[in-house]
């Protein structure tokens, strides 16, 4: 049972540049995130998804934009990559409507912008 | 609104020593509890949870009580060991919304 899987894992861009990164899940959850953890800020929510078909705003969003593609996927997209991005990147799942079910985690997506 | 709190860090212990890293939260709903821990290069795993008040969450040595009187979820171990060495978060989610919501991690290490 894979879980969580993030593609890719690294990834070097230039100031400019775009990219998405992907992220499926395969325990059939209805949630799903996207973060970014960077040093001494603990995890941050940029977009989450509570059910397929919908998108919401976390606490950081911009420069980013986001894709519920159906239920098992979910995309983030930097349209112009600029140097602050450079972060490491996770999603997460989870049940929606149990709030005592944890998150599941993939294991991140390391994001440098040159 | 929610927010957790945990104690800065970074923690060094010796092995078997006691470790405690606490935790205090403040929600608008009523939430369930969470300790994940994160190994060097990797996500975060879940740790422990507990989901009513008094409840005590366990896994592989550590605990951690939820104190609604004190607004608190410490984490606790007797005696910790090298592979304990990790990031420790605290989370929670309410019984309103969808978020969890994160406190900053917890370094610890331990020496041998």
């Amino acid at each position: 049972n894979a879980g969580v899987t993030q593609t890719p894992k690294f990834q070097v861009l230039k100031t400019g540049q775009s990219m998405t990164l992907q992220c499926a899940q395969d325990m059939n959850h209805n949630s799903m995130y996207w973060y970014r953890q960077d040093p001494g800020m603990g995890l941050r929510l940029i977009y989450y998804s509570a059910s397929e078909g919908t998108t919401d705003k976390g606490e950081v969003p911009n420069g980013y934009n986001v894709s519920r593609l159906n239920k098992r996927e979910f995309s983030l997209r930097l349209e112009s990559a600029a140097p602050s991005q450079t972060s490491v990147y996770f999603c997460a799942s989870s049940e929606a409507g149990g709030f005592n079910q944890p998150q599941h985690f993939g294991d991140g997506t390391r994001l440098s912008i040159l | 609104g929610n927010s957790v709190t945990q104690m800065e860090g970074p923690v060094t212990l010796s092995e078997e020593a006691f470790l405690t890293i606490n935790c205090t939260y403040t929600a608008t709903g009523y939430p369930s509890l969470f300790w994940y821990v994160q190994y060097p290069g990797e996500g975060l795993q879940l740790l422990l949870k507990a989901t009513k008040a008094d409840d005590k969450g366990s896994n592989k040595g550590f605990e951690a009580t939820y104190r609604k009187e004190t607004t608190s979820f410490h984490l606790e171990k007797g005696s910790v060991q090298v592979s304990d060495s990790a990031v420790y978060f605290c989370a929670l989610k309410t019984n309103t919304g969808n978020q969890f919501y994160f406190g900053t991690g917890t370094s610890l290490t331990v020496i041998p």
